[in-house]
């Protein structure tokens, strides 16, 4: 049963538009969100995060939206460039824990 | 400052082998988390360490699999006999706190068994 799904395996943006990375989850008792990046053969690398109590988070040209009623989160990435060509996956912990769990990622690819 | 490392990169090994895969945290950083991405996967926990705590081995998914963290630093993910299906890349990732958002992954190592 996968409480974070990640429904689009691939994304193509041209370069300078919005790129749009989705995550749906299950469990209710999520309380913080978080986005990473991933280059192959590196490890992922923390991107932007959001609280439960939050509907939305910025950092310069990154965006994360929070629609809890939904379930539903959301990565704005604008302009898009193509350094941002990356794995990107979105990752729930639940209240009181430490355990993470992560989406299958989606390949964003920045045209240029 | 040195970042996570991992070794080794990669590791081909036959069927019903053991193999030993090494984690070196951050400095300083209490947390060290082991995940495991199979092809087409999300990342899957395996096993977390806080400080002296006990670790919770909660996600290892037999007991082939155990971890070490010696002297709360160094942490190394064992596989006793080897299945094909234990293919996948290794990650491990640390952070300052267990509260801490934020992990810091190293980059991995990707294990063939054969």
């Amino acid at each position: 049963d996968q409480q974070v799904k990640q429904n689009s395996p691939s994304l193509s943006v041209q370069e300078g538009r919005i790129s749009i990375l989705n995550c749906d989850y299950t469990n209710s008792m999520f309380d913080y969100f978080l986005w990473y990046k991933k280059y192959p053969a590196e490890g992922p690398t923390f991107l932007i995060s959001i609280s439960s109590i939050k509907d939305k988070n910025e950092d310069g040209r990154f965006t994360v939206f929070l629609n809890k009623s939904a379930k539903h989160l959301s990565l704005h990435i604008v302009p898009s460039q193509p350094g941002d060509s990356a794995v990107y996956f979105c990752a729930a912990r639940s209240a009181g824990t430490y355990k993470y769990i992560f989406g299958t990622g989606t390949r964003l690819k920045v045209l240029a | 400052g040195a970042g996570v490392s991992q070794s080794p990169s990669n590791k081909v090994t036959e069927k019903g082998k053991d193999v030993e895969l090494r984690c070196d945290p951050i400095s300083g950083h209490t947390a060290l988390y082991w995940y495991r991405q199979s092809l087409g996967q999300g990342l899957e926990f395996l096993i977390y360490f806080q400080g002296n705590s006990a670790p919770d081995k909660s996600g290892l998914p037999s007991d082939r699999f155990s971890a070490e963290r010696t002297g709360g630093s160094v942490s190394t993910l064992t596989i006793q006999r080897t299945q094909q299906e234990d293919s996948a890349v290794y990650l491990c990732a640390s952070s300052f706190r267990d509260t801490s958002y934020e992990q810091y992954f190293g980059p991995g190592t990707r294990l063939t068994v054969t």
